[in-house]
């Protein structure tokens, strides 16, 4: 699976977007981008995937760049509860269920009042 | 939604003894199940993948008779850390996989934080 790169971390002051980038310059046709995040002492949960285009749902927004090579989660309006660690993901997607996600640093996001 | 159900949340255990993580999926069959570990301050490293009904495949370095794991059916998996050491404490998770339309799919479980004193 590609690697990723991401900022080891950023602030965000509550009610303003959380603009969270990722590059993957070397993924492949059928990897697909995902971003899950980490809240202190619990699992990941997932936020959102994407393969080409951009996608939206009631917790975030993922903007993929034409070429693929890079992306970024978007979180319109971060609150206090949307500080944790987030990672972006690429995995080769459909037809093999055994496929693993390999976590890199991922993004440290500090919400600040 | 999928809901990975993971026990205990918590555990602390003396040197030399033995320890059972459970992972259950609760509403949807699980073909393959990812068991992880985390240190402080790091990021999740995979251990090993379990397929219902075969033999789990474990990650360079993972001693494979030190972190016995279980999938003997397709709504579980376990975990079991023999013989623990203090050098084993660290934040276990797992994560099933399940087909959601043309991709699949990842749920993990809330982790497991063992303590070996």
């Amino acid at each position: 699976d590609a690697k990723t790169t991401q900022p080891p971390s950023m602030d965000c002051a509550e009610g303003r977007a959380a603009n969270l980038p990722c590059n993957h310059s070397t993924i492949s046709g059928n990897e697909y981008v995902y971003w899950y995040r980490q809240i202190h002492s619990q699992g990941p949960q997932y936020i959102i995937h994407g393969l080409k285009n951009n996608e939206t749902n009631e917790m975030a927004s993922l903007i993929i760049t034409e070429d693929r090579k890079s992306s970024t989660l978007i979180l319109p309006h971060a609150t206090l509860r949307d500080t944790a660690v987030y990672y972006c993901i690429v995995r080769v997607g459909g037809g093999n269920a055994g496929n693993m996600l390999t976590f890199g640093g991922g993004t440290r996001l500090m919400v600040k009042p | 939604g999928a809901v990975v159900s993971q026990h205990p949340s918590w555990v602390i255990c003396k040197s030399g003894t033995s320890v059972k993580i459970e992972c259950r999926s609760l509403d949807f069959q699980a073909t393959t199940m990812f068991w992880y570990r985390q240190f402080p301050k790091q990021s999740l490293m995979l251990m090993a993948t379990s397929n219902e009904g075969s033999k789990a495949t474990y990650e360079q370095g993972v001693e494979k008779d030190k972190f016995l794991i279980n999938h003997a059916s397709l709504t579980l998996s376990t975990l079991t850390v023999t013989s623990a050491h203090p050098e084993d404490s660290s934040f276990y998770i797992c994560s099933a996989s399940q087909a959601t339309g043309g991709d699949y799919g990842y749920t993990f479980g809330s982790g497991t934080r063992l303590t070996v004193v």
